[in-house]
């Protein structure tokens, strides 16, 4: 257990459909983040929230819509998403709350959304 | 773009012996290196880190070198075990936030 929770653990679904996915980090962090990890693909940044401001958006489709109300917790909104979307969602927190510089807080990984688009 | 290459992809040894993952990587303002384990159905989580201002750390099987100056760091695995089985992710540093990943190798620990 590393203190970053997700759910569901599994979610299938239709293009059409809309879905949110859920993380939630027990450890008192002030960053979080969401990546997509694909087969064969380094992990992939998607967004990273700092004290619940998005500070960095890694050119990600509109299709996703990151929503962070708390420091605790990070939604993921999915709206008519497309087959090459299927993959394995992380979430992550570290400590962090630095403006500048260079990260080198240590980022614990949830267990992860395996999430398949029909 | 900022980039971190993994070698090998796959890797497999006899339990026993040692298996040694490379990463190199291209920013030279990264100063922090983690490593990752990931087992299958879970997240990737952390077994070894290091800082740019040490050469070398290691915890108890698992050792991590860093060559700042060739921009290259390892991962050392000792007297492996079936359970070392996993996808290994080394990551470098780059921005704030942000690491960039390498691709992972496969290690594969045959009883």
């Amino acid at each position: 257990e590393t203190g970053v929770t997700q759910t569901p653990r599994h979610l299938v679904m239709g293009m059409t459909n809309k879905k949110s996915l859920k993380c939630e980090q027990h450890l008192g962090h002030n960053a979080m983040y969401w990546y997509k990890q694909s087969a064969k693909k380094p992990l992939e940044l998607m967004f990273v929230y700092n004290f619940k401001e998005q500070t960095e958006n890694n050119s990600v489709p509109s299709r996703f819509s990151p929503e962070c109300p708390n420091s605790s917790h990070l939604f993921l909104h999915l709206h008519t998403l497309q087959p090459e979307d299927s993959a394995l969602y992380l979430c992550a927190s570290s400590q962090e709350g630095m403006t500048s510089g260079l990260s080198t807080d240590t980022q614990y990984f949830g267990p992860g959304t395996r999430l398949t688009v029909l | 773009g900022e980039n971190v290459e993994q070698h090998p992809s796959t890797l497999s040894v006899q339990e026993g012996d040692s298996a040694v993952i490379k990463c190199t990587y291209s920013d030279s303002a990264s100063n922090y290196f983690p490593w990752y384990k990931q087992e299958l159905g879970k997240g990737p989580q952390l077994i070894i880190d290091i800082r740019s201002n040490v050469g070398e750390k290691k915890d108890q099987r698992i050792a991590v070198t860093l060559n700042k100056t060739a921009k290259h760091f390892s991962l050392h695995i000792t007297e492996t075990q079936p359970e070392d089985s996993a996808v290994y992710f080394c990551a470098g540093t780059s921005g704030t936030y942000k690491y960039i990943f390498g691709t992972g190798t496969r290690l594969k620990v045959l009883a």
